[in-house]
């Protein structure tokens, strides 16, 4: 079974500060990563998706994330973040193909709820 | 993108009566849904997924009496949360998958037993 761990739980920023959130994934096949973000009081919307090829995709907003396949990593970034940008962000994982007799079950890390700062 | 509503948005009930909750596809066909249970300050931790016209697969320690789920149209699944009780206090999400291997999610049920 897979797991995401998001080792921070709460970042606080100033605005135009650079962003780095960690997503640390274990699953001993191959994947598709995801992030999440869920902004007050809104539900959950796709950042960014990675299932194949460049391990640097672009997401919305200016969110970016890179796949480093060797550290079992997708860790979400943004050179400059907008007060805008304060919500939950949350990493999640599926296994790819579908396992036999399985299903697209996504496992959500535990979020990391991020604070900017005017 | 595609979306998904749920309803209702929030609903308090006394304890021992039961809940629907109501997650619709309303641009796209999904052949699958999911229902997740979030806990305040925690993770989305999956409850069962359903596919249309089959049964739902519940996840390991969910209890599939209790949260009874129904995926009868392709636009369509509910959860009902039976005799509920005051520890079924949470907030309900649920994703519906199409054609595309995304998950769409709606905007949640925030459900209160008294």
């Amino acid at each position: 079974a897979q797991s995401v761990s998001q080792h921070n739980h709460h970042v606080i920023l100033s605005e135009a500060a650079s962003l780095e959130l960690g997503c640390n994934y274990s699953y001993g096949g191959t994947v598709n990563l995801f992030w999440y973000v869920q902004y007050p009081g809104q539900h959950l919307q796709l950042l960014l998706k990675y299932f194949s090829g460049d391990p640097l995709v672009k997401g919305i907003k200016g969110f970016e994330a890179e796949f480093i396949k060797s550290k079992f990593s997708f860790n979400l970034r943004k050179p400059s973040v907008q007060w805008s940008d304060t919500a939950e962000y949350f990493c999640a994982v599926n296994a790819s193909p579908r396992p036999p007799g399985g299903n697209e079950k996504l496992t959500f890390g535990t979020g990391t709820r991020l604070t900017i700062i005017p | 993108g595609a979306v998904v509503s749920q309803h209702p948005s929030w609903v308090i009930c006394k304890s021992g009566t039961s809940v629907k909750i109501e997650c619709r596809s309303l641009d796209f066909q999904a052949t699958t849904m999911f229902w997740y249970r979030q806990f305040p300050k925690q993770s989305l931790m999956l409850m069962a997924t359903s596919n249309e016209g089959s049964k739902a697969t519940y996840e390991q320690g969910v209890e599939k009496d209790k949260f009874l789920i129904n995926h009868a149209s392709l636009t369509l699944s509910t959860l009902t949360v039976t005799s509920a009780h005051p520890e079924d206090s949470s907030f309900y999400i649920c994703s519906a998958r199409g054609r595309r291997r995304e998950q769409f999610f709606g905007p949640g049920t925030r459900l209160t037993v008294l």
